[in-house]
């Protein structure tokens, strides 16, 4: 139950702080990348996205980066508030495909 | 713009029992996709389909899960008999003309 969610990697952080969360996706084929956040009972949610052709995006309070020479993708969340708590996964989708592969989730919790 | 639609949000029932889930995508997406997620992990693709056609099963239970979709909108995913490592989210997810995919709150499954 519960136990199995624990053993996610958790960032805990102070509210009003940034949050950098980090995904290594592991196709180098991989030309287009989402972040999804997911709250307890929930599906996941689209954050924000980007392709292989691109190294940041930015969003609303959110921004992403992608390093395809380590094969590494990263979450930005400025000023980190209670509403930012939650599991939070990386999607890799391989290029000539629509399949998705998700990476294994970082739970972020925010402290008051 | 109404979401992914999925029932029920939550089914429990005897091993051996069987068990429907029903999916309805956005409006105009062509691609569905049935995800298995447990606790803890991310989502795992069980079956894709493009317009009615399942375009990749192969990580479907054959002997004892099935999905159809027959007229291309709306989705149904049976397990029959049901087995106690079926407990998880269901997650329905769909995609329209862009890359991005959305999913629905799931169905969360318990085998007694």
């Amino acid at each position: 139950g519960e136990s199995v969610g624990l053993h996610l990697p958790t960032l805990s952080v102070q509210e009003g702080d940034n949050s950098i969360i980090n995904c290594a996706y592991s196709n180098s084929a991989s030309d287009y990348f989402i972040w999804y956040k997911q709250e307890s009972g929930k599906g996941p949610q689209f954050i924000i996205d980007i392709r292989s052709n691109m190294d940041k995006r930015q969003g609303q309070r959110v921004t992403v980066l992608l390093n395809k020479t380590v094969k590494h993708l990263s979450l930005q969340i400025a000023a980190t508030q209670p509403g930012d708590s939650a599991v939070y996964f990386c999607a890799e989708k391989t290029s000539g495909t629509y399949k998705y592969i998700f990476g294994t989730g970082t739970r972020l919790k925010v402290l008051a | 713009e109404a979401g992914v639609v999925q029932s029920p949000r939550y089914k429990i029932i005897e091993k051996k029992q069987p068990v429907a889930f029903w999916c309805n995508p956005i409006s105009g997406h062509n691609t569905l996709y049935w995800y298995l997620q447990n606790l803890g992990q991310g989502p795992e693709l069980l079956i894709r389909y493009e317009n009615e056609e399942a375009v990749d099963d192969s990580q479907l239970p054959k002997d004892r899960f099935s999905a159809e979709r027959l007229k291309g909108v709306d989705s149904t995913l049976k397990i029959q008999p049901a087995e106690l490592g079926d407990s998880a989210v269901y997650l329905c997810a769909s995609r329209g003309n862009t890359d991005t995919q959305y999913f629905g709150p799931g169905t969360r499954l318990t085998v007694l």
